[in-house]
């Protein structure tokens, strides 16, 4: 069965420091990853998303995330964080096999530290 | 275009009391989903439409929950009777088959107590 692990739960960071959110997920094929940021009291809201190709994806606000094959790997990262991205982060994966589903992570919160 | 829409933003009921939570997709979105965030449990699939049809509803913890899309811009998810263990956020997200079904849009969640 698919899974998706975040090992973080929270993190903190400088503003203006750099940011690596860890995603971890067992699937026996390639799967589709996304990640997803809940702003408090919001909902969820697609950052960037891999299906196929450059295993380098861009995103929205900044972020980017490697998909790394051979560590079942695909986290996120941003050079240069901002306190707007103070918010809860989700990696989720999907099965090419099972289009409809999406198997959210637990999530890491992120605090930054002025 | 207006996103996803959900009603109430907030809703607060005694235990026993049947609730009914709203969602209109985006115009155009052919897959419906509800979704319950949770601390203990995180973020778990309840049920998903195509095309008003339920496809899965495996997610959904017992027979007192039950979802219903009559049209292709309304869906409800209900509760009854509701018990506090049911308290938690419900997203509704809607998503396009044409350019990726995974590729989810989320409202903005009912925050449900039950007291």
């Amino acid at each position: 069965a698919q899974s998706v692990t975040q090992p973080d739960i929270h993190i903190t960071v400088s503003e203006g420091a750099s940011l690596e959110l860890r995603c971890n997920y067992s699937y026996g094929a390639t799967p589709y990853l996304f990640w997803y940021v809940q702003s408090p009291g919001q909902g969820l809201q697609l950052l960037l998303k891999y299906f196929s190709g450059d295993t380098l994806v861009q995103g929205i606000k900044g972020f980017e995330a490697e998909f790394k094959r051979s560590q079942s790997s695909f986290n996120l990262r941003k050079p240069s964080v901002h306190w707007s991205d103070a918010a809860e982060y989700f990696c989720a994966v999907g099965a090419r096999s099972s289009a409809s589903k999406i198997i959210f992570g637990s999530g890491t919160r992120l605090s930054i530290r002025p | 275009d207006a996103g996803v829409i959900q009603s109430p933003r907030h809703e607060v009921t005694e235990m026993g009391q049947e609730v009914t939570l709203r969602c209109k997709p985006i115009s155009g979105h052919d897959y419906l989903f509800w979704y319950r965030q949770t601390m203990m449990r995180g973020l778990e699939l309840l049920i998903y439409f195509n095309n008003n049809v339920p496809i899965d509803d495996s997610g959904m913890p017992e027979d007192r929950f039950s979802a219903k899309m009559p049209n292709a811009s309304f869906s409800t998810l209900k509760i009854q009777p509701s018990e506090p263990r049911d308290s938690a956020v419900y997203f509704c997200a809607s998503s396009l088959s044409v350019t990726g079904v995974l590729e989810q849009y989320f409202g903005p969640g009912t925050r449900l107590t039950v007291t």
